[in-house]
């Protein structure tokens, strides 16, 4: 079977930075993706990633360990419009189809 | 700007009812995708295709059938509406391929059975 766990809540401080982790436990993992849900609206595509270490893309950064089943969004420079909930989905099997497991999401409030 | 668009955004429909969720994507994608996301649970996977008139199983398909007679179209359909269907449910596209291929969502449509 396939598992994946992230905090339900987080808070944070506008400016500030804040780490959203991940944790899955899967068969025939072929990489894993971060997507940001605003409140009533589609998850959007953050980021990527198939090999350790870490990927940044502007304010946002994700780092993966693979060995570890783990990995973790970081938001820096906190703004107001951060406030989303955050999906982590892990992509298993391989191949073209592109079949995603989500997690719960984490519901992230940022505050002035 | 590549679109994913789903038919109705809010549905209201009586237990026994037929249901159709229909989507529609204008990138030329292979892979369509039915997910229902609901509080607690996250996005589920219902079904999935990868080529016209094809279709697999994903994680919760009890209850649901789909089809996908044209490219750019995927039909969710509820046979018999019941109540713990009540969900919004995503459709997505991506590309095939074994890269970062990413999901496109649509904007969803929240359906309330009663």
């Amino acid at each position: 079977g396939q598992n994946i766990d992230q905090p339900t809540e987080m808070t944070a401080t506008e400016g500030a930075i804040v780490q959203i982790n991940c944790t899955y436990q899967t068969s025939g993992f072929n990489g894993l993706f971060w997507y940001q849900q605003h409140a009533g609206e589609a998850p959007t595509f953050l980021s990527y990633n198939v090999l350790d270490g870490l990927e940044e893309k502007g304010r946002f950064s994700s780092f993966l360990s693979r060995s570890k089943g783990y990995s973790y969004l970081l938001l820096k420079e906190l703004q107001m419009k951060d406030s989303a909930s955050y999906l982590c989905a892990v992509r298993r099997d391989g191949g073209a189809t592109n079949k995603l497991i989500f997690g719960t999401g984490t519901l992230l409030a940022v505050q002035p | 700007d590549v679109k994913v668009t789903q038919s109705s955004r809010y549905l209201v429909k009586r237990t026994g009812e037929k249901v159709f969720l229909e989507c529609v994507q204008d990138m030329d994608h292979e892979n369509m995708f039915w997910y229902r996301q609901d509080p607690g649970l996250g996005l589920r996977l219902i079904y999935f295709s990868y080529d016209v008139k094809m279709k697999e199983k994903g994680d919760i398909p009890e209850g649901y059938s789909v089809s996908r007679e044209k490219k750019e179209r995927f039909s969710l359909i509820l046979e018999s509406a019941s109540t713990n269907q009540t969900s919004m449910y995503l459709c997505a596209s991506s590309v095939q391929s074994s890269g970062a291929n990413v999901l496109t969502f649509g904007a969803g449509s929240r359906l309330t059975v009663l």
